[in-house]
């Protein structure tokens, strides 16, 4: 049953380095999503993608890239990691209706 | 992406109670989704709603497309300690890719 999976539960980075967050979905969904939980600040949006190639910046996008080469798949990168990047951060997908959250992943930046 | 209203933002319940919960947007949507978090776990989907007046259960869950498409709520009866968690109302608009969120309520219970 398995739906939306990211690549670790749980990452230590130093700051400075490039990270690589990836997400696989299995719901032929054309549309994936980063998102990044804080607490006290709710789920915020840092890219979205409506297609292979296409990406579309959300409300928190510096600092991140992402890279979306087949559909099912759908990466966040972080080109040089800050401590204020630490976060949980967590990727969707969906369809025409519906969405499918990962069990996000973790990341700490020292 | 636009920041639904939510509220409460918390709540403290007793085990046994029912619990209600909404979401209002200032735009009007096609989609609501309910989402539960459990602590250190990604959310998981409870109910979706697709039309507008729509009244859909999930268990002890129930949920509702308002009339005028800009608001929904969630209830939930009899509550149980397993329920704890942050819920989040999310909202998709005609023509939009995007997932709007509410900012969360957590529930905790008191057994």
């Amino acid at each position: 049953d398995v739906k939306v999976t990211q690549s670790s539960r749980y990452l230590v980075k130093r700051t400075g380095e490039k990270v690589f967050l990836e997400c696989v979905q299995d719901m032929d969904h054309e549309n994936m999503f980063w998102y990044r939980q804080d607490p006290g600040l709710g789920l915020r949006l840092i890219y979205f993608s409506y297609d292979v190639k296409m990406k579309e910046k959300g409300d928190i996008p510096e600092g991140y890239s992402v890279s979306r080469e087949k559909k099912e798949r759908f990466s966040l990168i972080l080109e040089s990691a800050s401590t204020n990047q630490t976060s949980m951060y967590l990727c969707a997908s969906s369809g025409t209706a519906s969405g499918d959250f990962g069990p996000g992943t973790r990341l700490t930046v020292t | 992406g636009q920041q639904l209203n939510q509220s409460p933002q918390s709540m403290f319940i007793q085990e046994g109670e029912d619990v209600s919960m909404n979401c209002t947007s200032s735009s009007i949507f096609n989609t609501w989704l309910w989402y539960k978090q459990d602590p250190g776990e990604g959310p998981v989907l409870l109910i979706a709603l697709y039309k507008a007046g729509e009244l859909t259960s999930n268990g002890r869950l129930t949920a509702q497309f308002g009339i005028t498409r800009k608001d929904s709520f969630l209830n939930i009866s009899a509550s149980i300690p397993s329920d704890v968690g942050i819920y989040f109302c999310a909202g998709q608009g005609p023509n939009d890719y995007k997932l709007s969120f509410g900012a969360g309520t957590t529930v905790t219970v008191r057994a």
